[in-house]
């Protein structure tokens, strides 16, 4: 079975451009997470849906942050414009139901900004 | 609030040590309580959980117990191996209303280094 799909892999962009980091949650799995990972402040989580709907995005650094889920089994975290403290991995998870907790993570993009 | 203080790292052990990463949280209501490992260059994987007072989660060989009376989820294993070298993340469930409810509070991760 495919697990959560993250892409691209690896990112590396110029400071101010646009960056787009697409994921594509397991079938069936109706919540979905964006995460953030740095030595300095660890994980964080930045926003997460419930059957497409943003739940809570009081984690979302600023307004150049953004997140959508056009369907069930797509989700976009776009940063624009991009800065240098961007520079982090970022895990996207799915979770099935509401009465389990259990989140499944795809492998992160590595979002270098320069 | 909802939170989890794990033991600040790194955990450096020689091949067959046992190993113990310590785990406390602060919630509110009953929450499901998690390991999760984090080898390298990969996202986070369960590694075990359990969802009520003294149950006891067990997986490869690690196991935690939840103890509501410390409000504990320690980490431990026997023996450990050279692929046990990872990042563990311990974790508690949101049983809070709104956006609280569903999501996982982790803890800061704790780097495992075992040597041959």
């Amino acid at each position: 079975d495919a697990g959560v799909i993250q892409s691209p892999r690896h990112e590396v962009t110029e400071m101010g451009q646009e960056v787009t980091l697409r994921c594509k949650p397991i079938s069936g799995h109706n919540s979905l997470f964006w995460y953030r990972q740095t030595m300095m402040r660890g994980l964080e989580l930045l926003i997460y849906f419930n059957n497409n709907v943003p739940i809570d995005d009081s984690g979302m650094p600023e307004d150049r942050f953004s997140a959508k889920m056009p369907n069930a089994s797509f989700s976009t975290l776009k940063i624009q414009p991009s800065e240098p403290r961007d520079s982090a991995v970022y895990f996207c998870a799915s979770r099935q139901g509401s009465k389990s907790y259990e989140q499944y993570f795809g492998p992160g993009t590595r979002l270098t900004v320069t | 609030g909802n939170s989890v203080t794990q033991m600040e790292g790194p955990v450096t052990l020689s091949e067959e040590a046992f190993l113990t990463i310590n785990c406390t949280y602060t919630a509110t209501g009953y929450p499901s309580l998690f390991w999760y490992v984090q080898y390298p260059g990969e996202g986070l994987q369960l590694l075990l959980k359990a969802t009520k007072a003294d149950d006891k989660g067990s997986n490869k060989g690690f196991e935690a117990t939840y103890r509501k009376e410390t409000t504990s989820f320690h980490l431990e294993k026997g023996s450990v191996q050279v692929s046990d070298s990872a990042v563990y993340f311990c974790a508690l469930s949101g049983e809070g209303r709104g956006s609280t409810l569903g999501r996982l509070y982790f803890g800061r991760g704790t780097q495992l280094t075992v040597w041959p």
